[in-house]
Parts: structure tokens; C-alpha cells; sequence
């Protein structure tokens, strides 16, 4: 069964950075990309980005270039996402889901969702 | 960057009717579109890709459609389990934009 468990929530202050991980079974971590999917609360849902865990190779939404950093463990199968510089519109629910390979936008398996609120 | 406009926001419709949902794109977006299903509280779950072609273990009451630019996802009888909120996804070019979000609520 292919699970995607993501770390639990965290409390950042404003400015500072925080480290989501989402730990990957059930499939071979390699053969997936993983994006990574932002939703405040109460709001839709929008695009961050994807990391190619072979490759190491990243796409991002241009929005997200200097706030989100993507990055893969291969050796614990393991995808984060770095957070820099946090604000209020940091607070948000951050989900990580597998992408086809030749399709990432289709996006078959997710995490639970692991929230982030930017606090002082 | 590619708009993909939702409607209707919201609706409510009864046990066993027909639901019908679009998005328009503001460019060609060739076959590159995808459906989700968000029930409170949990993930998104994918219904649709390729714009017509039904995920694993979808339910054969979900289809899709396209026209041009128009893509459409229709419950053909709403079962109690399918409420919550449906989004499309355009993969056609970065970013991948989400359209608005339609809220499907049981009448």
C-alpha cells in the first residue's frame, strides 16, 4: 500500500524557517516525482512544486522560488520542504503527493497534510 | 500564467441527480487536465486525468468530458458519500494552477 506520512505540525515565528518531511512506502521513491501543495485555511488549493527524488531536479510555481525549498532523501525515502522567512501567508496546511512520472501533475497518492502556522 | 475558471462555487443537489461541474481554461490545455475531491478535514483524492480517463478505484458514476477549452466532470447519480469539494488542475504548463474549488453539498 503506497502511504505517504508527513511530520507532524509546527509553530514558526515570523522569519524564522521551518522543515516539513513526508516519508514515502509502499513504492519505489525513485520512480515518483513529489509535489508539494500549499491550502490556507478555509482557501483552494495551490501548486508549489515538484522534486524529481532521482535526479534531484526541482520545478517550482514562480511564487514559491524564494520561499520553498524541495528536497529528497533517497536513502530514507524521505521528500521535505524548507519554508524560509516565514509571514502570516505561510499559515497554511502543506501536503506532499506522489506524481506519475511522466505526469506529475497527476498526483495519485497524498499525505495527511502537515500545518504550518507563523506565529510571534 | 494559465487561469482555469470553476463553476458553479458551490451547489446543492439530491440523492441520485445528475451533478455537473466545469472549468475553463484560459488556453488550450490540450487533454492535461485532472479532477480532485476534498472532503473536510482530509487530502485531496484524484477522480479524473487525461481530461477522461477514471483513477483506480473511482467509482464509474464519475466521468469527465471536454469541449475546446471547457472541461466538465459529472456525477451521473450523487451517492451520500460524494459531497465535499472538487477542484480541476491544469498540467498543461508551470505553474499547474487549480481552479477555484466547487462546493457540492447534499440537498
Amino acid at each position: 500500500e503506497v502511504q505517504l506520512q508527513q511530520s507532524g505540525p509546527e509553530v514558526g515565528r515570523p522569519g524564522s524557517s521551518v522543515k516539513i518531511s513526508c516519508k514515502a512506502s509502499g513504492y519505489t521513491f525513485t520512480d515518483y516525482v513529489m509535489n508539494w501543495v500549499k491550502q490556507r485555511p478555509g482557501q483552494g488549493l495551490e501548486w508549489i512544486g515538484w522534486i524529481d527524488p532521482e535526479y534531484g531536479s526541482t520545478d517550482y510555481a514562480e511564487k514559491f522560488k524564494k520561499k520553498a525549498t524541495l528536497t529528497a532523501d533517497t536513502s530514507s525515502n524521505t521528500a521535505y520542504i524548507q519554508l524560509s522567512s516565514l509571514t502570516s501567508e505561510d499559515t497554511a496546511t502543506y501536503f506532499c503527493a506522489r506524481g506519475d512520472s511522466s505526469y506529475p501533475y497527476v498526483m495519485g497518492a497524498w499525505g495527511q497534510g502537515a500545518s504550518v502556522t507563523v506565529s510571534s | 500564467d494559465i487561469q482555469m475558471t470553476q463553476s458553479p462555487a458551490s451547489l446543492s443537489a439530491s440523492l441520485e441527480e445528475i451533478v455537473t461541474i466545469t472549468c475553463q481554461a484560459s488556453q488550450d490545455i490540450g487533454n492535461w487536465l485532472a479532477w480532485y475531491q476534498q472532503k473536510p478535514g482530509k487530502s485531496p483524492q484524484l477522480l479524473i486525468y487525461g481530461a477522461t480517463s477514471l483513477a483506480d478505484g473511482v467509482p464509474s458514476r464519475f466521468s469527465g468530458s471536454r469541449y475546446g477549452t471547457q472541461y466538465s466532470l459529472k456525477i451521473s447519480r450523487l451517492q451520500v458519500e460524494d459531497p465535499g469539494i472538487y477542484y480541476c488542475l491544469q498540467g498543461y504548463s508551470g505553474p499547474w494552477t487549480f481552479g477555484g474549488g466547487t462546493k457540492l453539498e447534499l440537498k
